[in-house]
Order: C-alpha cells, then structure tokens, then sequence
C-alpha cells in the first residue's frame, strides 16, 4: 500500500471548516483513499473513501487532486466533538485485507 | 446492533503467562484484523484474515499467533507475552465487496493490555 504522510497537527476554530490535507503521492491507480478518526482511544470510526472523484457523505466532504497524488478532507463546520486524530490511508481495491496507517493528524476544535 | 466485540477489555498479566484476545463480530464480515497502537503511534496491523481458515502477517506479527476457525470470530493468541506487548489492541472486520476490494473496517473498542 502507498504511503501516506500528513501534518502531526492542525487547529480549527468551532464553526468553521477544518480542511485536513494527505499526500499519497506514490498512489497507484487501483487503491482507494480512505479517511477515518479516533476519538481518544476508542476504535477508529469511518469517515468517508474515494477513487479519483470527489466524495461528499453527511460527515465530510473528501477532495482528491486530478493527479491523485493529495487530498482533502473537509470538516464544513467543525464542533468540538470533532476534536480526533485523523487517518488518511490509501489500500488496493483487490487486497486481501492489508492496511497501513499512518501517524495521523490531531485535530483542535478550539470554542 | 451492527458491532465488534473485544474481551477482555482490559487485562494486566505478567511475561511469558499465554494469554488470548477474542474478537467477534456479527456483520457476516469476510475480513478481520487486528491492530496495535502505542503512545504516539498510529495503528499497526498485526495479523489480518481475508475469510476462515486463511490468515496473513501484518506489519508486525512477531510474538503473535491468530486463527480463523469461524468466520464471525478472530483470536488473538499471545503465546508467551513480553512488556514491549504492553500496547492498546484493536479488532476490525470490513466486507468483501463485489468488486473483490474490502469495504470500510468497522473496529472494536479496544483492549488494553499491560505485560509486567
């Protein structure tokens, strides 16, 4: 599975959006992006998974780049419930189940 | 309630004393995994399953043993457990799609495990 790298942390102000990049920039053409994020130390939660089109679900909205080498997960309005660290991993649409995560970004929804 | 389960919760043990992890899920997943996760770390997959009775290494399956006998259900067997297996675990299943990729994981709770 491509690697993915993201920043260790990101702030955002309650209301507003929280724009989460990820670079895959070894993405190949058969793996999917997925987003997903752990609130304290509960079990990581799905948040929402893409191909090469943008993808919009209740939760977020996910932006990949026509290159497909990033991405953007966006928050429209970020709650303090959102405070997570967030998972950007890329995995192969016929894998047999192997899954790399990365360090994730920790998000801040300060009030 | 569509879940996966993970008991015990919470265990503290002692090195070398064989221990197991279960992990059970009821969604009629084909995929299961499990994962550990270290202060400051992110998540590392251990072992992970793509249906009964066929298992594959993660990126860290050293001191580790898994098996799928059935398929709602995926031990976690720590033969002879060492403090650096002092570590918050995770169980996950996901379903096989039509397309052959697995669809989103749905992880378990947790379990938390001390090895003095």
């Amino acid at each position: 599975d491509a690697k993915t790298t993201q920043p260790p942390s990101m702030d955002c102000a309650e209301g507003r959006a929280a724009n989460l990049p990820c670079n895959h920039s070894t993405i190949s053409g058969n793996e999917y992006v997925y987003w997903y994020r752990q609130i304290h130390s509960q079990g990581p939660q799905y948040i929402i998974h893409g191909l090469k089109n943008n993808e919009t679900n209740e939760m977020a909205s996910l932006i990949i780049t026509e290159d497909r080498k990033s991405s953007t997960l966006i928050l429209p309005h970020a709650t303090l419930r959102d405070t997570a660290v967030y998972y950007c991993i890329v995995r192969v649409v016929t894998n047999a189940g192997k899954s790399t995560f990365g360090d994730g970004t920790t998000l801040t929804v300060k009030p | 309630e569509a879940q996966v389960t993970q008991n015990p919760r919470y265990l503290i043990t002692v090195t070398g004393k064989k221990l197991t992890v279960t992990c059970s899920q009821n969604m009629n997943h084909e995929y299961m995994s499990w994962y550990r996760q270290d202060p400051g770390l992110g998540l590392r997959q251990i072992y992970y399953s793509m249906n009964v009775e066929v298992t594959d290494k993660g990126d860290v399956p050293e001191g580790y043993k898994v098996s799928r006998k059935e398929k709602r259900n995926f031990p976690l067997i720590l033969e002879s457990p060492s403090p650096n297996q002092t570590s918050l675990y995770f169980c996950a299943s996901s379903r096989r799609t039509s397309g052959g990729s697995t669809d989103t994981q749905y992880f378990g709770p947790g379990t938390r495990l001390t090895v003095l």
